[in-house]
């Protein structure tokens, strides 16, 4: 089955303790993304991947690392979390071949206290 | 810079009804538009694209009109049912290292 996956999907933690959400993606497409999803404020494009080694920062970097090593995945890192960092992440993935329709993963909720 | 609206309150329609959602944008027109449609704690799921020549485009119940010189692009539910109720998201693609410009959403409840 063609999916994103992410972990944890559910994540409570404390001030400055790093921590990594990880993304995995079997649809071997170019592009990844990392968004970040307040109430009322949509979808924030963290970080950003086309394609193995080359990322660029979204509207919303800081605070936030990423990596692609490897075709399928594109870890978030957050080396030192902070409570405003508290919110629902999505990784999403699409193909160069298609029409940028993008395939999300099923969300991770962060809560940093 | 390009702003993205989309009506912030709830639509409660009637079950059968038509749904019509709006998406408004500023400055210079996208060279796609996409919709999608998000349940509570789930991502978001790709349903159609129009591209900027295209006035509109039709999948099933779902139609997606796009006015370039109104820069709106209007998704309508036709037959509306219960399980339509969700959110959904417009998405400009600037057609520019496949990043999107996303709308906030607009949460659809059909009343059955």
């Amino acid at each position: 089955e063609a999916q994103v996956t992410q972990n944890p999907r559910y994540l409570i933690t404390v001030t400055g303790k790093k921590l990594t959400v990880t993304c995995s993606q079997n649809m071997n497409h170019e592009y990844m993304s990392w968004y970040r999803q307040d109430p009322g404020l949509g979808l924030r494009q963290i970080y950003y991947s086309m394609n193995v080694e080359v990322t660029d920062k979204g509207d919303v970097p800081e605070g936030y690392k990423v990596s692609r090593k490897e075709k399928r995945n594109f870890p978030l890192i957050l080396e030192s979390p902070s409570p405003n960092q508290t919110s629902l992440y999505f990784c999403a993935s699409s193909s160069s071949l298609g029409d940028n329709e993008q395939f999300f993963g099923p969300g991770t909720r962060l809560t940093v206290l | 810079s390009q702003k993205i609206e989309q009506n912030s309150e709830a639509l409660n329609i009637q079950e059968g009804k038509t749904a019509t959602l709006t998406c408004n944008y500023t400055n210079y027109s996208p060279a796609y538009l996409q919709w999608y449609r998000q349940d509570p704690g789930r991502g978001p799921v790709f349903l159609l694209l129009i591209r900027e020549n295209e006035k509109e485009k039709r999948k099933e119940r779902l139609k997606v009109t796009f006015d370039t010189t109104l820069k709106q692009s209007l998704f309508h539910i036709t037959a509306s049912q219960p399980a339509d109720s969700a959110t959904y998201l417009c998405a400009l693609d600037m057609d520019s290292n496949y990043q999107l410009i996303w709308g906030a959403g607009t949460k659809l409840i059909i009343k059955p």
